[in-house]
């Protein structure tokens, strides 16, 4: 496609529970990279892919978070028993060639 | 101390107005600079890039880094009500070991008709 698609808009979780949340790049798109973004708009970079692979994961909390990018899948963030710190706007964006990144319009995460 | 400070504002400005939106930096690493508008419950949206020194203009929109000073601006002229949103100013380090952005905090600009 030609727009960063991320589902579901809006996800709501009791504490402990699983998230998956999705993101389908801009078709051609190599890179993807999944941002967080919480109070007073601080963006908080998780995870990168370059295709199928790991490209960055300094971002990444160590415990809890996963990130997965399979060909011919959407790219999926799954966040294992939930917190209430968890709670924000998860944002994916890709890119081409690393020059610019094109962004969804997120994953709202309530924890509950 | 953060990495990129932005004025948070929020600013208010009548509609015709110059607005000035700036941010400086401590990383002298950072080559790619970038301003992003987000309306409210919305993804962040490229309105310019520009990659070091120098200045990019395109429409209503001005771009200007000052690597020497560590310090980018955006510049929009005859603002309008719709350019109500947060402006965020976006870098990273194009070429190293990663190419993750990071933000400004955004300034939430309000142009009143």
């Amino acid at each position: 496609g030609e727009e960063v698609a991320q589902t579901p808009k809006h996800l709501v979780r009791g504490e402990g529970q699983k998230a998956k949340l999705y993101c389908a790049p801009i078709k051609g798109h190599s890179y993807v990279f999944w941002y967080q973004q919480v109070l007073k708009n601080e963006f908080k970079f998780l995870i990168s892919f370059q295709n199928e692979n790991v490209f960055d994961e300094t971002g990444m909390p160590k415990e809890r978070f996963s990130a997965k990018c399979l060909p011919n899948s959407p790219c999926s963030l799954e966040i294992q028993a939930t917190k209430l710190e968890d709670s924000a706007v998860y944002f994916c964006a890709s890119s081409h060639n690393l020059d610019i990144q094109y962004f969804g319009a997120g994953t709202r995460l309530s924890v509950l | 101390q953060k990495e990129v400070e932005q004025d948070p504002g929020p600013l208010s400005v009548p509609e015709g107005a110059i607005v000035s939106l700036n941010c400086t930096y401590s990383n002298s690493a950072f080559q790619y600079f970038m301003w992003y508008r987000q309306y409210s419950r919305k993804g962040p949206e490229l309105l310019m890039y520009t990659y070091s020194s120098g200045n990019k203009e395109d429409g209503r929109f001005t771009a200007q880094v000052d690597k020497s000073s560590k310090y980018i601006s955006l510049f929009i002229r005859d603002s309008q009500p719709s350019d109500s949103a947060t402006y965020l100013c976006a870098m990273s380090e194009l070429g190293g070991a990663t190419n993750k952005l990071i933000f400004g905090t955004g300034t939430l600009l309000a142009v009143q008709p």
